[in-house]
């Protein structure tokens, strides 16, 4: 298994561009989410997904959009790219599940490190 | 809402010494707890979590937590550090029957020789 894995790695863009990151899992999980990671921040959740054809915002949510067509990728898309987009983008995924023996573990992407110019 | 606090920014200790990183969390329901590291570079990797049961979790490379539900803590605790452990640790909360992370700021762990 690959797990969660992220494209682009890297990616430089200017100011008013657009872009998608595309996030992919192959562990079957219905869960999926989009956080970024800035310094003395911590990981903040900019949206998710609890299963394919749906999306919710996080705490951070402007500025992105997100599409869940198929169960196994989560598209994070940057319409007009911002500086204050600057930052490192992590994709997650976890299983379904409720109550005390939900195994909610987050399984975690490499991670794509963006810079908006 | 929940919320997570870790108070170290950065953490530094010599090698094989105890290392004790401080997660306080703010919640009014029943919550999951979590720690997970970050090695440079890298995304982030689970060590130990908490639902229920023991207090105390064991994860993995030596590490283990405690929950405390009356000072609402979770502190991550190493007897002997190593080089290797040398990473950022982020704490995390999710409410019960709930998949959503909150995550603390990080503590910065450098280990020297």
């Amino acid at each position: 298994n690959a797990g969660v894995t992220q494209t682009p790695k890297f990616r430089v863009l200017k100011t008013g561009q657009s872009m998608t990151l595309l996030c992919a899992q192959d562990m079957n999980h219905e869960y999926m989410y989009w956080y970024r990671q800035d310094p003395g921040m911590g990981l903040r959740l900019i949206h998710y997904s609890v299963g394919e054809g749906t999306t919710a915002k996080g705490e951070v949510p402007d500025g992105y959009n997100v599409s869940r067509l198929k169960k196994q990728n989560f598209l994070l898309g940057l319409e007009s790219a911002a500086p204050s987009q600057t930052s490192v983008y992590f994709c997650a995924s976890s299983y379904e599940g409720t109550g005390r023996l939900l195994n909610n573990e987050q399984f975690f992407g490499p991670g794509t490190r963006l810079t908006v110019l | 809402a929940q919320s997570v606090t870790q108070l170290d920014s950065q953490v530094p200790v010599f090698e094989e010494a105890p290392v004790e990183l401080r997660c306080n969390y703010s919640s009014s329901v029943s919550v999951y707890l979590f720690w997970y590291v970050q090695y440079p570079n890298q995304g982030l990797q689970l060590l130990l979590k908490y639902l229920s049961g023991s207090t105390l979790v064991k994860g993995i490379n030596g590490f283990e937590a405690e929950f405390n539900k009356s000072q609402t803590s979770f502190h991550l605790r190493k007897p002997s550090v190593h080089i290797s452990d040398t990473a950022e640790y982020f704490c995390a909360v999710s409410k019960y029957n709930f998949n959503k992370f909150y995550f603390g700021s990080g503590t910065k762990l450098n280990v020297k020789p």
